[in-house]
């Protein structure tokens, strides 16, 4: 199946600096890649749909200066956490539509946990 | 997208079927049902999909009702490494790609 590469896969940062994750699909194409982000003991919530060559769609309530997502290529997505703070610790997923497998399913990422100090 | 519920936990022994269900009552005629599950710590893992039929692969079967307000994800064999969290979700097939994930199933599987 396709596979998504989500780098770091952990990181720990000070309070105040940006951190970026980069998402990329690796054996196909992927106009399209999703952010989600994971509380512990608690689901997925999405946060934003990162579509590559246009500004990303976020959902209510997630701060699009706060959480920067780039989509520069059709393999790759970053989001970048601008001046986090604790309250930003969190786990970090992407995940991928193969264009080639048509709209049936998506891939994830192997997620990113995030540890602000 | 249309809301599933799903009970919080279950318990199944190794080498037992286990069988998750799933109620998806508002359900659209074009909305599908998938199954992924998430092993601790790690990104959701597709399980299954289907709209109206039941569908097999090497995974699991997923059986659906007739009326479609309800589904069940079924694992022949369970094995420790099955143990995850599943999660039933309804999605259209146009326009949006986007999985909006309930809170799941937590699935235990015991020796």
């Amino acid at each position: 199946g396709a596979v998504v590469s989500q780098h770091p896969s952990r990181v720990i940062c000070k309070s105040g600096t940006s951190v970026k994750i980069e998402c990329r699909s690796l054996d196909f194409q992927a106009t399209t890649m999703f952010w989600y982000r994971q509380f512990p003991k608690q689901s997925l919530m999405l946060m934003a749909t990162s579509n590559e060559g246009s500004k990303a769609t976020y959902e209510q309530g997630v701060e699009k200066d706060k959480f920067l997502i780039n989509h520069a290529s059709l393999t790759l997505s970053t989001l970048t956490v601008t001046s986090a703070h604790p309250e930003d610790s969190s786990f970090y997923i992407c995940s991928a539509r193969d264009v080639e497998q048509g709209n049936e399913k998506l891939f994830f990422g192997s997620g990113t946990q995030l540890s602000v100090l | 997208d249309a809301k599933t519920t799903q009970p919080t936990s279950m318990d199944c022994a190794e080498g037992r079927a286990a069988n998750l269900p799933c109620n998806h009552s508002t359900i659209s005629g074009n909305e599908y049902v998938y199954w992924y599950r998430q092993i601790h710590s790690q990104g959701p893992q597709y399980i299954i999909h289907g709209l109206k039929n039941n569908e097999t692969n090497e995974m699991a079967s997923l059986i659906i009702t007739e009326d479609r307000k309800s589904s069940t994800l079924i694992l022949p064999h369970a094995t420790l490494r099955d143990t995850a969290v599943y999660y039933c979700i309804v999605r259209a097939y146009y326009n949006t790609d986007k999985l909006i994930f309930g809170t799941g199933t937590r699935l235990q599987v015991f020796p």
